[in-house]
């Protein structure tokens, strides 16, 4: 089947650097999305993968290698509004389905 | 401004009740989809549409409907809701299929008892 795995919490203060983690098992896929939600809002886009490699807007990044069905979202400079819930997704081009990983809810503290 | 609107924005009933939730963008997007969230589950897709009488199943479709009359509107029909359906939906679209940032409306917090 098809799954986006991600770790279902992470904790980091300010002023650091986070990385969250997605591996997926997908039988061919567009490219690698991340989406912020934050508590009782609507997801949000952040950055997209279409290739291999490193993409960076801002603060964030994301890491994209088809190799090894691997892909993370680097947070840096950390800031409190950065608490939310990260998820990663893949639109599968055969049938057109949107599919999200199960999300990581990042802490961030003073 | 461009957005996804969604109506209503909490819904309390009771099983068996027929309901709808509009969604309806304004931004001439293509591709429109409904999610329900759970915790623990992440998002999962329950129908989406490609453009304009065009729709099919995604993940979680069953005791649900959609129809896609006009571009800007894409309502969920829950013909029968069960309290399994109670769960927070999401409506989102996008340009085109392949496009890869799809902007969700705010979310309505389905109750059913």
């Amino acid at each position: 089947g098809q799954s986006l795995e991600q770790p279902s919490e992470v904790t980091a203060v300010e002023g650091a650097i986070v990385q969250i983690n997605c591996t997926y098992q997908t039988s061919g896929f567009y490219g690698l999305s991340w989406y912020q939600q934050h508590d009782g809002g609507a997801p949000t886009f952040l950055s997209y993968n279409a290739l291999d490699g490193l993409e960076e807007t801002g603060r964030f990044s994301s890491f994209l290698s088809r190799s090894d069905s691997y892909g993370y979202l680097l947070l840096q400079e950390l800031q409190m509004k950065d608490s939310a819930s990260y998820f990663c997704a893949v639109r599968q081009p055969a049938t057109n389905k949107l599919i999200f990983g199960t999300g990581t809810l990042l802490a961030v503290q003073p | 401004e461009a957005q996804v609107t969604q109506n209503p924005r909490y819904l309390i009933t009771v099983t068996g009740k027929k309901l709808t939730v509009t969604c309806s963008q304004n931004m001439n997007h293509e591709y429109m989809s409904w999610y329900r969230q759970d915790p623990g589950l992440g998002l999962r897709q329950i129908y989406y549409s490609m453009n304009v009488e065009v729709t099919d199943k995604g993940d979680v479709p069953e005791g649900y409907k959609v129809s896609r009359k006009e571009k800007r509107n894409f309502p969920l029909i829950l013909e029968s809701p069960s309290p399994n359906q109670t769960s927070l939906y999401f409506c989102a679209s996008s340009l085109g299929q392949e496009d890869y940032e799809q902007y969700f409306g705010p979310g309505t917090r389905l109750t059913v008892t």
